[in-house]
């Protein structure tokens, strides 16, 4: 079955730990995205990465942390210098444009 | 870097009634326009696409256009069912760099 998987779907940390969501694809793109969801702001663009071993800060990139050390994997770091880490994580994967979607993990810190 | 606003942030029609949903972006250099579909508690799905070289195409009941000088596009959904009922997205990518970005979501809801 060819998609982009996100684990877990649901995660709670305490407040100051670091926690890492995991994105694997197997769709062979070379394009790959994190995106936050806070209600009522849409999606805003975390980091992206065109290729392996290689990614850019996107718009709300402060606090946040990846790496591309394989074509199939984008794993994100959300550090304790993110002040307000509650919110829905999307990861996407895209060729020619054409992105498609993990099911998100809903974070949650307390 | 690419901006794009989207209009309205909810919308609620009849049953069977048309939806409109309007975007405009800002860098001339965008040419790939998507549209995505929602549903709670998922991730979005692509439900149709236009690229810069066209000024209309149309899935079904779903329809998308694309006014380059004005630089803005549209869905349209016409007989609206139930099932239509979800958050819609747009988004403006540049080939040139595969930074994807998205509008801030319309809140569709078809009354019964």
């Amino acid at each position: 079955d060819g998609g982009i998987t996100q684990s877990p779907k649901y995660l709670f940390r305490k407040e100051g730990q670091n926690v890492t969501l995991s994105c694997e694809q197997n769709l062979n793109h070379d394009a790959m995205y994190w995106y936050r969801q806070d209600p009522g702001q849409g999606l805003r663009l975390i980091y992206y990465s065109q290729i392996v071993n290689d990614f850019q800060k996107g718009d709300i990139a402060e606090g946040y942390s990846v790496s591309r050390e394989k074509k199939e994997s984008f794993p994100l770091t959300v550090t304790s210098a993110q002040k307000n880490p509650t919110a829905f994580y999307l990861c996407a994967s895209s060729i020619a444009g054409v992105a498609f979607f993990g099911q998100g993990t809903r974070l949650t810190v307390v | 870097g690419e901006n794009v606003e989207q209009h309205p942030s909810t919308l609620s029609v009849q049953e069977g009634d048309s939806a409109v949903i309007k975007c405009t972006y800002s860098d001339s250099a965008s040419n790939y326009f998507p549209w995505y579909k929602q549903e709670l508690g998922k991730g979005p799905q692509l439900i149709i696409d236009i690229r810069s070289n066209v000024g209309e195409k149309k899935d079904q009941r779903i329809a998308v256009t694309l006014n380059k000088t004005a630089k803005h596009f549209s869905l349209h959904i016409t007989e609206t069912q139930p099932e239509d009922s979800a958050v819609y997205f747009c988004a403006a990518i540049d080939f040139g760099n595969e930074k994807l970005t998205f509008g801030t979501g319309t809140r569709l809801t078809i009354i019964p």
